[in-house]
């Protein structure tokens, strides 16, 4: 079973920060966070990881609670281009990626 | 440049034939994925492999099965398809523990 929960949908104004939250209230000391995000019919793209410190790239900010048991994903300045299924994974076991339901994304104009 | 390729893109099949789906890398990475992904689903693990080493998730019809003859290629045999089986299959690569995924496009299967 996935380690995370992720609300089922959300939406944001074009131009406004998405703020995409999600619990891995189970995670354990060493393993990382990942986010990726799937747009219709595509495989799924890496967008950003971390493992205690906050990270930032030319995609996305991620910050990562003091007890790792939560984060979020921020799309600065959302496009109509980011509407799409957001997940959010924590490894079960060594090498495994499981899926939860994610967060369908929708950038309205 | 693509570094996980799926071929092909879009595969029509009949009831109850044999298909083999590829996939092919060129990160030289370890870690080789099937993921099963229905309409409107999340990606379903299937199974993995490090290196020759195989790894069945325990709810993978056996129905199911793969190849990796070598660390550039993998291959996902579905041994009599059936109408459920119809869905984008994803392969992925990762270079080990703690090593971020990368995706090829899917094949998007379809069973008639």
């Amino acid at each position: 079973d996935a380690k995370t929960t992720q609300p089922t949908s959300m939406d944001c104004a074009e131009g406004r920060a998405a703020n995409l939250p999600c619990n891995h209230s189970t995670i354990s000391g060493n393993e990382y966070v990942y986010w990726y995000r799937q747009i219709h019919s595509q495989g799924p793209q890496y967008i950003i990881h971390g493992l205690k410190n906050n990270e930032t790239n030319e995609m996305a900010s991620l910050i990562i609670t003091e007890d790792r048991k939560s984060s979020t994903l921020i799309l600065p300045h959302a496009t109509l281009r980011d509407t799409a299924v957001y997940y959010c994974i924590v490894p079960t076991g060594t090498y495994k990626y499981i899926f939860g339901t994610g967060t369908r994304l929708k950038v309205l104009a | 440049d693509a570094m996980v390729i799926q071929n092909p893109r879009y595969q029509v099949t009949q009831f109850g034939k044999p298909v083999t789906l590829s996939c092919s890398q060129t990160l030289n990475h370890n870690v080789m994925y099937w993921y099963q992904q229905k309409s409107s689903q999340a990606p379903k693990l299937l199974f993995h492999y490090y290196d020759k080493d195989f790894n069945n998730e325990a709810d993978t019809p056996d129905n199911f099965q793969s190849r990796r003859p070598n660390t550039s290629f993998c291959f996902l045999d579905i041994r009599s398809p059936g109408l459920g089986d119809a869905a984008m299959y994803l392969c992925a690569t990762s270079g080990g523990s703690n090593e971020k995924l990368f995706f090829g496009s899917g094949t998007q299967l379809s069973v008639l």
